[in-house]
């Protein structure tokens, strides 16, 4: 099983919509969990942790339920600037006792107008 | 903001040269990390280092090397660059919380 797993999509949706995207993760000792957002030919860029108790940004809301091992992420009313690739990313000491983020592969999210 | 600056931007290679990609962070991060992006694979650890001079081999180490002789530089290296490096290199960094990394802009190689 791989250490994170998401939906690749694509996603296509129209403006003003709202998507959910989901993620499991397999190693119970995860400690920290994030989203990021990629654009095209870009780098990832941080977009929001995610905590048991949810949280939200502005149009977004992230949820981690740690018993299932279960990450969501939920954009509300759909921007065309939006599109882009979300990466689910969850985070742990590894090895030499390092601090290590695991990246799933994404999950690409098309907003048509 | 944490700056992670990747030497550049584009860059084309011939078979069998060395290629040296350099990466700098400027936040005095303690870990630094390489990764290689293709299409469908995702996101693949090359190396990671958190420390001046430590180096742990990340999934993929095979045909790389790395040097992290000051804190804010991480560098990769191949020893003999093959095509099937052909790929987009990205470089990131981050400190001992649990907080997210930082990336640099990426390289994207071409070995011809």
């Amino acid at each position: 099983r791989k250490e994170v797993e998401q939906d690749p999509g694509p996603f296509n949706v129209p403006e003003g919509a709202t998507v959910a995207f989901n993620c499991t993760y397999s190693n119970s000792a995860s400690q920290s969990f994030f989203w990021y957002r990629q654009d095209c030919r870009k780098e990832p860029k941080l977009l929001m942790s995610v905590y048991s108790s949810g949280n939200e940004d502005g149009r977004f809301t992230a949820q981690l339920n740690r018993a299932s091992q279960y990450i969501s992420l939920l954009i509300r009313d759909s921007k065309l600037s939006d599109s882009a690739t979300y990466l689910c990313v969850v985070g742990r000491v590894g090895r030499a006792g390092s601090y290590q983020l695991t990246f799933g592969k994404g999950t690409k999210l098309s907003v048509i107008p | 903001d944490v700056k992670v600056t990747q030497s550049s931007r584009y860059l084309v290679k011939r078979t069998g040269e060395k290629v040296f990609l350099e990466c700098v962070q400027d936040m005095d991060h303690e870990n630094m990390f390489w990764y290689r992006q293709d299409p469908g694979l995702g996101l693949r650890l090359i190396y990671f280092s958190y420390d001046v001079k430590m180096k742990e081999k990340g999934d993929i180490p095979e045909g790389y090397s790395v040097s992290r002789e000051k804190k804010e530089r991480f560098s990769l290296i191949l020893e003999s660059a093959s095509t099937n490096q052909t790929s987009m290199y990205l470089c990131a960094s981050g400190d001992r919380a649990n907080y997210g990394y930082t990336f640099g802009s990426g390289t994207r190689l071409t070995v011809v």
